[in-house]
């Protein structure tokens, strides 16, 4: 099946810095790709969408200069958590849509985020 | 407004049962439903998924009825077993391009032995 792959699995940082997490589709090229949270015991809630090669799209209330959102390549893209505090540590999940098959779409194995 | 509805929140199912997890949605543009599995501190993965031209799929011991008219969509895992024990989430979209996924709240199934 379709592999999502996402780096770091788990990152402590600091109050005030920045964090990168990366999203790979592993075989197969992503025409779009999703950003969600989860919080404990609670269902995904949708970030953004970013499409390669153009801005991404943020959804309600989610403020697109704290989470910076590039999706460099069809198979990259990345989710910076600018001047991260305490209330951003979360579980972020990236998704990505098969070029190949728009209808499926494959979710990362998520990244923990605590920020101390 | 929460365009899909599941339920149960929670389940338990002793091994060998069958386990059904309900879905209903509002958004009649929708043409692809989804189920994803998710265990703790792990992302979700694709289960199984149906789209509306059919009444029923089935994979394994998962199996989506799909009621066009009611607008609802349920997953029934037969010979539940503790391994199934996760988070269950379906889903829906318009299965365009540049649609994104609606998910309902998700159910915690446990399998008992």
């Amino acid at each position: 099946g379709a592999v999502v792959s996402q780096h770091p699995s788990r990152v402590i940082c600091k109050s005030g810095t920045s964090v990168k997490i990366e999203c790979r589709s592993l075989d197969f090229q992503a025409t779009t790709m999703f950003w969600y949270r989860q919080f404990p015991k609670q269902s995904l809630m949708l970030m953004a969408t970013s499409n390669e090669g153009s801005k991404a799209t943020y959804e309600q209330g989610v403020e697109k200069d704290k989470f910076l959102i590039n999706h460099a390549s069809l198979t990259l893209s990345t989710l910076t958590v600018t001047s991260a505090h305490p209330e951003d540590s979360s579980f972020y999940i990236c998704s990505a849509r098969d070029l190949g098959h728009p209808v499926a779409i494959y979710f990362g194995e998520g990244s923990w985020l605590t920020v101390v | 407004q929460q365009q899909v509805k599941q339920s149960p929140q929670s389940l338990i199912v002793q091994k060998g049962g069958i386990s059904i997890i309900n879905c209903a949605y509002e958004n009649t543009a929708f043409d692809y439903f989804p189920w994803y599995q998710q265990f703790p501190g792990k992302g979700p993965a694709l289960l199984i998924a149906i789209r509306p031209d059919v009444s029923e799929k089935k994979e394994g011991r998962f199996t989506i009825s799909f009621n066009k008219s009611a607008k609802q969509f349920s997953l029934h895992i037969m010979d539940s077993q503790p391994g199934d024990s996760a988070t269950y989430f379906c889903a829906a979209s318009t299965g365009g391009t540049a649609s994104k996924l609606t998910f309902g709240t998700g159910t915690r199934l446990q399998v008992t032995l």
